[in-house]
């Protein structure tokens, strides 16, 4: 079983340009969580999609967005890039069914590294 | 609101001494937590959850960790570190996002552990 891939690995942009990072769940996961992990600030939570839709935002620009689509794949846009955008973008795809989720284990990708000059 | 937070950002240990990273957690209803890994340029892996079966949780690796709900603590020990143990380490929370029947990670800002040999 293939895990969760993001691409590209790295990505280089300069200011006011805009990103765009590719996340794909494990086969059979519907749902997928966006993470910015800053130096020094931990995991800042950003997007939740589940089923193609978005469940819930982190506190973050709208210049911060993305979409699932229907095979639940993701895309996560950032547009006019600012320094401080740099960070490593990672993506989890929760182990979650029907009648489960609070205990839901949550399999993450490698992630992005962003690099913004 | 869930949260955690973890205390020290950084620790340092000999190899073979105690491992010890700190977890607090702030809910009122009853938690369920985790602790996730991650090696250099990797993403986040687990290394186990408490969901209220025991309170005493083993995970991989030789890591454990007990919930103490009279300290609201989930800390994270490992009786002999090893070189391999060097790696930054995240308490999770899951939080209800009510309505939408799914949950929601929550993490702590990590604690990077060093080995010395």
């Amino acid at each position: 079983e293939a895990g969760v891939t993001q691409s590209p690995t790295h990505l280089i942009k300069t200011r006011g340009q805009q990103a765009t990072l590719r996340c794909s769940p494990i086969s059979g996961h519907t749902s997928v969580y966006w993470y910015q992990q800053a130096l020094g600030l931990g995991l800042q939570f950003l997007l939740w999609y589940d089923e193609g839709e978005e469940r819930n935002r982190g506190n973050f620009p709208p210049r911060f967005s993305g979409r699932q689509f229907p095979n639940y794949s993701s895309e996560l846009n950032v547009n006019a890039l600012e320094l401080e955008d740099s960070a490593l973008y990672l993506c989890a795809s929760p182990n979650s069914r029907l009648g489960q989720g609070v205990d839901t284990e949550a399999f993450f990708g490698q992630g992005t590294r962003l690099t913004v000059v | 609101a869930q949260s955690v937070t973890q205390l020290g950002s950084h620790v340092s240990v000999s190899e073979g001494a105690l491992v010890l990273l700190r977890c607090n957690y702030s809910s009122s209803v009853p938690p369920y937590l985790f602790w996730y890994v991650q090696y250099p340029n990797q993403g986040l892996q687990l290394l186990l959850k408490y969901t209220s079966a025991a309170t005493l949780v083993k995970g991989i690796n030789g890591f454990e960790a007990e919930f103490k709900k009279s300290e609201t603590s989930f800390h994270l020990t490992k009786p002999s570190a090893h070189m391999s143990d060097a790696a930054e380490y995240f308490c999770a929370v899951t939080v209800a996002y009510s309505g939408a029947g799914s949950y929601q990670l929550t993490f702590g800002k990590g604690t990077k552990l060093s080995v010395i040999p």
